[in-house]
């Protein structure tokens, strides 16, 4: 079992719809949790992180953290075709042994104009 | 600002045959990582470096070696490549174990014939 999973779509929304993308983890002991989006042909970009459970938002996105699920979020708003890309979950452990980031496989997602 | 570079961008090899993939980077960080990206696999990580002169093995360490002499630099090796190893090759550095962002590479397409 990969400690990360993540539907890999593809997902295709018309432009202004909510996205939700998902992660779930099996390893207890992560404690940051990241999304990376990459455009393609490009390096991924840090989208958004998030420490330990709780919500944070950033403009039209929302990262969501349920540690007791093991279950990670990712909400667009108002969805534009910009957002058009690959969206990859991360996580590391605490501070103390944040070496190695795990990666998902990433969902594509198209917004159509 | 440079940021991550990798060299080359693009190779193409002949089964065994050996080659070197550089990654540089200009922010005086102390972590750098070399994954490999294939279609549904996500981003998978090959070997990572916690500071000069030390290195340890990812997910996938097999038929690669890697060595940090420099703390800028991070170089990749494949002895005797195989068809397997067809991928993209990102290289990643962060500042350190609390940073949770970290930079990518523009990537490497290497294709092995």
């Amino acid at each position: 079992q990969k400690e990360v999973e993540q539907d890999p779509g593809p997902l295709s929304v018309p432009e202004g719809a909510i996205v939700s993308l998902n992660c779930t983890y099996s390893n207890s002991a992560f404690q940051y949790f990241m999304w990376y989006r990459q455009y393609s042909r490009k390096g991924p970009e840090l989208l958004m992180y998030t420490y330990s459970s709780g919500n944070k938002e950033d403009g039209r996105f929302t990262a969501q953290v349920d540690k007791s699920s093991k279950y990670i979020s990712l909400f667009i708003r108002d969805s534009q075709p910009s957002d058009s890309a690959t969206y990859l979950c991360a996580m590391s452990l605490g501070y103390s042994s944040a070496s190695k980031i795990i990666f998902g496989s990433g969902t594509r997602l198209s917004i159509r104009p | 600002n440079a940021g991550v570079t990798q060299t080359p961008k693009f190779r193409v090899l002949k089964t065994g045959q050996s080659m070197t993939l550089l990654c540089a980077q200009d922010m005086n960080h102390e972590y750098m990582y070399w994954y490999r990206q294939d279609p549904g696999m996500g981003l998978r990580l090959i070997h990572y470096s916690v500071g000069e002169g030390t290195t340890a093995k990812g997910e996938v360490p097999d038929g690669y070696n890697v060595s940090r002499l420099k703390k800028q630099n991070f170089l990749l090796g494949l002895e005797s490549a195989a068809p397997s190893q067809t991928s993209v090759y990102f290289c990643a550095s962060r500042r350190d174990r609390g940073d949770t962002e970290a930079f990518f590479g523009q990537g490497t397409r290497l294709t092995v014939v």
